[in-house]
């Protein structure tokens, strides 16, 4: 089945500065990569996705990557903010329905 | 804005009981799931549910799970005879078709359940 792996697994930037988080999968019949915001306490929050036709999209501050020869897509945050801070996960789409997910990448942006 | 609401937000039980988490997706959609997240760890699918039956289950949806849509409204996740190794943040997600632009998935906050 799917396997999703992510890196890295803790991030702090400095507010203003980028970050980039990376995911790795392995089913090369899975079609669409979202990512997930989770806040303390919170259900994960989707933030933007991008299906395996295309290469690249962007949403303000926010940009995905896909590469799918190498099977891997990468979340990009420019001009980080504090409120930036929380969990992100990455995740495949496998199977009828299913969401395989990244083990989670903490970002602290710190002012 | 619509959104996926879970009740209650805290479940405590007892090793041995059965419990029952709710949720109510968003009004026209049509595929429901629950996942779970246990502390500390990544999001893992349990269950996907669809035109009133079970579509796709992970391993982990073993016997002692059941899910339901009792009505129009609601969708059940029951488990029959708690483990404490069941304690999880439960989510349920709701989306609306199967459409180019992906299942896009929609997280309830979650069901904070432990078993002592």
């Amino acid at each position: 089945g799917e396997n999703v792996e992510q890196h890295p697994s803790t991030l702090s930037v400095q507010e203003g500065d980028s970050a980039v988080i990376k995911c790795t999968y392995s089913d090369s019949a899975s079609n669409y990569f979202p990512w997930y915001k989770q806040e303390l306490g919170k259900g994960p929050q989707l933030i933007i996705d991008i299906r395996s036709n295309v290469g690249e999209k962007k949403d303000q501050r926010i940009a995905v990557t896909l590469n799918k020869t190498a099977k891997h897509f990468s979340l990009h945050i420019t001009e980080t903010q504090p409120e930036d801070s929380a969990v992100y996960f990455c995740a495949a789409r496998t199977g009828f329905q299913k969401l395989v997910f990244g083990t989670g990448t903490r970002l602290l942006v710190s002012p | 804005e619509p959104e996926v609401t879970q009740t209650p937000s805290h479940q405590v039980t007892q090793m041995g009981q059965e419990v029952i988490l709710r949720c109510v997706p968003i009004s026209n959609h049509l595929y429901f799931y629950w996942y779970r997240q246990i502390l500390g760890q990544k999001v893992e699918f349990l269950v996907s549910f669809y035109n009133n039956e079970i579509s796709e289950k992970s391993e982990i949806f073993d016997d002692q799970f059941s899910v339901e849509r009792p009505d129009g409204s609601n969708f059940t996740l029951k488990i029959r005879s708690t483990k404490l190794e069941d304690s999880a943040m439960y989510f349920c997600a709701s989306s609306d078709r199967i459409s180019d632009r992906g299942p896009e998935a929609f997280f309830g906050q979650g069901t904070r359940l432990t078993v002592v």
